[in-house]
């Protein structure tokens, strides 16, 4: 098992840009879900993709998109980007959608200005 | 939005010292999850709970569902300097899948 691994580790954007963060998940997990953590707050939960196919969406717009392809990597994309989209983004990855082998990368740290 | 209510935000201790936070919800879990952050890391599952009173221990670690299944606390003994972190409780619903909530964490500092 290798984990998850997330790139960049950090970011800077302009307002109004779009933004593509990655997601490399452990052989064999097809499930991947994304969250926003912003600063002093608990993750709270994006979307969610099992095969390729979202699974599960929170409050999050629709500039809020993802893609998950067959190799276990992900994306997330963010257009017309907000200053409050600034936060750690974090991606998580399991097996057939249990929680339970849930593996969290360390994340990238989005600041928009 | 979040949903669980995790206190205390902060707390400051001595090692040595024990530590109880808890989590509550206005909503009934059916899995509860403690977690533990570190500085520019992910956070990582410490234990997890899954039935209405059960108390379950991970070393110094000891958390309870609670018997309504809205609420559950974890309890660290003899705080040592590496248990200073951020802990998160999560809670996962009947229809949520393995769509996690978390609460919004207990900063825990321990002094040597």
């Amino acid at each position: 098992e290798t984990g998850v691994t997330q790139s960049p580790t950090h970011l800077i954007k302009t307002r109004g840009q779009q933004v593509t963060l990655r997601c490399s998940s452990q052989s064999g997990h097809n499930t991947v879900s994304w969250y926003q953590q912003a600063l002093g707050q608990g993750p709270q939960f994006i979307f969610q993709y099992y095969r390729e196919e979202e699974n599960g969406r929170g409050n999050f717009p629709p500039r809020f998109s993802g893609l998950q392809f067959p190799n276990y990597s992900s994306e997330l994309n963010v257009n017309a980007l907000e200053l409050d989209d600034s936060a750690l983004y974090l991606c998580a990855s399991t097996r057939d959608r249990g929680w339970y082998g849930y593996t969290f990368g360390s994340g990238t740290r989005l600041t928009v200005v | 939005g979040q949903q669980l209510n995790q206190s205390p935000q902060s707390m400051f201790i001595q090692e040595g010292e024990d530590v109880s936070m808890n989590c509550t919800s206005s909503s009934i879990f059916n899995t509860w999850l403690w977690y533990k952050q570190d500085p520019g890391e992910g956070p990582v599952l410490l234990i997890a709970l899954y039935k209405a009173g059960e108390l379950t221990s991970n070393g110094r670690l000891t958390a309870q569902f609670g018997i309504t299944r809205k609420d559950s606390f974890l309890n660290i003994s003899a705080s040592i300097p590496s248990d200073v972190g951020i802990y998160f409780c999560a809670g996962l619903g009947e229809t949520s899948g393995s769509r996690l909530t978390f609460g919004e964490g207990t900063q825990l500092t321990v002094n040597p």
